[in-house]
């Protein structure tokens, strides 16, 4: 199976940190994705991890660990604008198959 | 300016009603594919393609065909609508594979079938 479980909701203080985990089953994912969604609008790239390890670009941050099924991505410095949802994604490097999570709804608040 | 196009934004039919929601992308990237995103379950992957002509079922086909005639194009086609298809409905299109190459969505197709 495929599934990928993230939180349905969080909430934070405007200049915090916040972690959004991502679980998944290990078999069939290469790659691990993070999109952001503001409402009403379209899915934009965030970051990817093939590797172990931690990811960083600028405000965000993504970690894997493959053995374990798990990801996370790290907001710093939170700001309003960041409040959206944001999806945790695998993919398949000898296809295009990708499975995304139902989202987390990030809620920033002053 | 580099984008994926989808039309109509938004459409209300009726049960049964043969309808074809357009995917354009001007980036020559041969990676396409078609996601409908309903609450609570996220997006989840309707078909997608490899290449001209080479398309595979996702993780929810049914009711829906593609097709894959032009690089650029990958039209949605529902046959016969039914109500359980209202959705939000996005193409996304990637130029390649590796981890690395992100997929670019377009603005969405809010479909409505009474």
């Amino acid at each position: 199976g495929q599934n990928i479980d993230q939180p349905t909701e969080m909430t934070a203080t405007e200049g915090a940190i916040v972690q959004i985990n991502c679980t998944y089953q290990t078999s069939g994912f290469n790659g691990l994705f993070w999109y952001q969604q503001h409402a009403g609008e379209a899915p934009t790239f965030l970051s990817y991890n093939v590797l172990d390890g931690l990811e960083e670009k600028g405000r965000f941050s993504s970690f894997l660990s493959r053995s374990k099924g798990y990801s996370y991505l790290l907001l710093k410095e939170l700001q309003m604008k960041d409040s959206a949802s944001y999806l945790c994604a695998g993919g398949k490097y000898n296809n295009n198959d990708m499975r995304f999570g139902a989202g987390t709804r990030l809620t920033v608040k002053p | 300016e580099a984008q994926v196009t989808q039309n109509p934004r938004y459409l209300i039919t009726v049960t049964g009603k043969k309808l074809t929601v357009t995917c354009s992308q001007n980036m020559n990237h041969e990676y396409m594919s078609w996601y409908r995103q309903d609450p609570g379950l996220g997006l989840r992957q309707i078909y997608y393609s490899m290449n001209v002509e080479v398309t595979d079922k996702g993780d929810v086909p049914e009711g829906y065909k593609v097709s894959r005639k032009e690089k650029r194009n990958f039209p949605l086609i529902l046959e016969s609508p039914s109500p359980n298809q209202t959705s939000l409905y996005f193409c996304a299109s990637r130029s390649g594979l590796a981890a690395g190459n992100e997929q670019f969505f377009g603005p969405g197709t809010r479909l409505t079938v009474l």
